[in-house]
């Protein structure tokens, strides 16, 4: 079975410009979440979607991070205008939610780095 | 912070040995996990333990938890080289629904052939 699948693996770009971080969670999963993973902050729940809809974005840390799930397939994680600060690992995942007692599946991970 | 912390955090053993993990957190949990990372991939998850049990195997894991104390342990019995990784504990805390995981820094296992 494939499992969540993100892309692209690896991003290198200038400040400033605009990032687009892509997942596919597993086909009849209905709760995807993006976390961030740095080095002085270990890994941080950014926003979930249940059933296609944001629940908490609380963890988003700025204006500038938007996300959007067009369909129980897809979703994206933007970052407009990116900043140095903003370099880590992203990583996707999703589980079949209703329960907390459901473990998480993770994607392998956008590695952003921002010169 | 919510977030639970494991204990040590680095560990360097031989392979055959037995390593054990701990990990702390601070408020009511509905479960807690462990899951494995490996260099440059993403999380896999190992084992979930609820809050009504106290302990849990899966081949040669065993995860205790101790609600009392808020804090469970990982130990992986007969270590192999292909262990080394890094193992986090994360939860998920009472009152939530389909809530992210909080997670722990993090155990960084060497396991030496």
């Amino acid at each position: 079975d494939a499992g969540v699948i993100q892309s692209p693996r690896h991003e290198v770009t200038e400040m400033g410009q605009e990032v687009t971080l892509r997942c596919k969670p597993i086909s009849g999963h209905n709760s995807l979440f993006w976390y961030r993973q740095t080095m002085m902050r270990g890994l941080e729940l950014l926003i979930y979607f249940n059933n296609n809809v944001p629940i908490d974005d609380s963890g988003m840390p700025e204006d500038r991070f938007s996300a959007k799930m067009p369909n129980a397939s897809f979703s994206t994680l933007k970052i407009q205008p990116s900043e140095p600060r903003d370099s880590a690992v992203y990583f996707c995942a999703s589980t079949l939610g209703g329960s907390p007692n459901q473990p998480q599946h993770f994607g392998d991970g956008t590695r952003l780095s921002i010169l | 912070s919510q977030q639970g912390e494991e204990d040590p955090q680095a560990l360097s053993i031989q392979e055959g040995e037995n390593a054990t993990m701990n990990c702390s957190y601070k408020t009511s949990i509905n479960n807690l996990q462990w899951y494995r990372q490996n260099s440059g991939r993403g999380l896999v998850h190992l084992i979930l333990i609820r809050s009504n049990e106290r302990e849990k195997h899966s081949g040669r894991l065993r995860v205790t938890l101790d609600t009392s104390k808020k804090s469970s342990s990982l130990l992986i019995t007969a270590s192999r080289a292909a262990d080394t990784a890094s193992y986090f504990c994360a939860t998920v805390y009472s009152g939530g629904g389909a809530d992210g995981l909080t997670f722990g820094k993090g155990t960084h296992l060497i396991i030496q052939p």
